[in-house]
């Protein structure tokens, strides 16, 4: 079974605006990821938060984590058509199963040059 | 580094063949998983590992799919016999506990199709 839900499923932007997406999940978690993945590639590790901490920045991604609401966004600010990609949060399985990372089901995301 | 290896990158098969698929994970990971990816049905974990020792592999579908790691640099998810539903892209991946802990190196998968 699927722990998070992204929102929305696909999203189409002008370069040089920001993306946001949001991913929900239903159990308690110790960590949240983000993962890119690119047409036809493996999944690539973007950003990862913890449950005690709100806001992470990395370059231009901003991640969010409210675990009262059991969500997360994440920014990408200043897209740029390379940007263009699927992304998924991943949750792992808090204190019973730190390992057990389930994966959203993704937002496409389409960058117009 | 080199990586997640993983191979085939692409196996076309007829049902009821057998199907190997292989990983080779970053030297001194110490986990390693396996997840199914259709669109359908997104990302699924079907099983990982500790230490060569699987932990959880409640997401392995049928008894049709087995998973083995013999040691810390190899493992094998098999599919006998295969069913067109099993077609999709296979991927593997690796995590070290310590240092980065949490991340997942990705290879760049297998994609099986089952006609």
């Amino acid at each position: 079974s699927q722990q998070g839900e992204e929102d929305p499923q696909a999203l189409s932007i002008q370069e040089g605006e920001n993306a946001t997406m949001n991913c929900s999940y239903k159990t308690s978690i110790n960590n949240l990821q983000w993962y890119r993945q690119n047409s036809g590639r493996g999944l690539v590790h973007l950003i990862l938060i913890r449950s005690n901490e709100r806001e992470k920045h990395s370059g231009r991604l901003r991640v969010t984590l409210d675990t009262s609401k059991k969500s997360s966004s994440l920014l990408i600010t200043a897209s740029r058509a390379a940007d263009t990609a699927s992304y998924f949060c991943a949750t792992d399985g808090g204190p019973s199963g730190t390992y057990k990372y389930i994966f959203g089901t993704g937002t496409r995301l389409k960058v117009l040059a | 580094d080199a990586g997640v290896i993983q191979s085939p990158r692409h196996e076309v098969t007829e049902m009821g063949q057998e199907v190997t698929l292989r990983c080779k994970p970053i030297s001194g990971h110490d986990y390693l998983f396996w997840y199914r990816q259709t669109m359908m049905r997104g990302l699924e974990l079907l099983i990982y590992f500790n230490n060569n020792v699987p932990i959880d592999d409640s997401g392995m579908p049928e008894d049709r799919f087995s998973a083995k790691m013999p040691n810390a640099s190899f493992s094998t998810l098999k599919i006998q016999p295969s069913e067109p539903r099993d077609s999709a892209v296979y991927f593997c991946a690796s995590s070290r506990e310590q240092g980065r802990i949490g991340e997942l190196f990705f290879g760049e998968g297998s994609r099986l199709t089952v006609l």
